[in-house]
């Protein structure tokens, strides 16, 4: 069964440094897509970053990025230059051939991010 | 603007009632989802929509039931209403391409948070 990990409950960053959270998945399919969305203290859930599993490459968007690690079946996010707006809740989802034809996500528990002047 | 309207934002209930959730989107997509997030839970989903017909099912209570009157809109009735059942209800919408398996984000409304006393 698909199932998504994110190992840390909260990280507190200073301002204008870089922070990476972690995310572990499972699937038994070749072939899936990585989201990770970021909710905000009002409760809105907004998407940041994609990781199609036939692409090498991290993907980017703008101070976002990705390190993707297929063998360990692991997801890094990483922001670069955080600003005190990216105190928010983090989550890592998942979709595979187990939400086919439907759009399912799996989600992970998130990560709380508190950033600091 | 919003482009999702999630209606009402915050809702109480009686044990045993029965509410509606309201969603409608303004995105032109023709896939929506319902999910449920509660405390110490990660993101659930629980339905999907593709052009107006049921596409899955993973709630496990039929207490939980869909409702697409228009393509744009995606209403959750939720009967015999129990404690169990408080949590914020998040619809959601995407761009269906048709795949099995598509990298389409999701668009999240800001949720309905439901309390059952």
């Amino acid at each position: 069964a698909q199932k998504v990990t994110q190992t840390q409950t909260s990280i507190s960053v200073m301002e204008k440094t870089t922070v990476t959270m972690d995310c572990v998945y499972e699937t038994r399919d070749s072939s899936y897509f990585l989201f990770w969305y970021k909710q905000t203290a009002s409760g809105e859930i907004v998407f940041l970053i994609r990781q199609d599993s036939y692409k090498k490459e991290n993907a980017t968007e703008g101070h976002y990025s990705l390190n993707f690690q297929k063998p360990k079946s692991s997801i890094g996010l990483i922001i670069t230059a955080t600003q005190i707006e990216d105190s928010a809740v983090y989550f890592c989802a998942m979709r595979d051939l187990t939400g086919a034809n439907t759009g399912k996500l799996t989600f992970g528990h998130g990560t709380i991010l508190r950033v600091h002047p | 603007d919003p482009k999702i309207i999630q209606k009402p934002k915050y809702l109480v209930a009686v044990t045993g009632s029965e509410k509606i959730l309201i969603c409608e989107q303004y995105l032109g997509h023709n896939a929506m989802y319902w999910y449920r997030q509660s405390a110490k839970k990660p993101l659930e989903f629980m339905f999907s929509y593709s052009y107006q017909k049921l596409m899955d099912n993973q709630t496990a209570s039929s207490r939980f039931q869909p409702q697409s009157s228009k393509k744009n809109h995606l209403d959750l009735q939720i009967t015999a209403l129990k404690p169990d059942d408080s949590a914020t209800y998040f619809c959601a919408s995407s761009q269906d391409t048709g795949a099995p398996i598509s990298n389409e984000r999701l668009f999240f409304g800001h949720g309905t948070k439901l309390s059952v006393l």
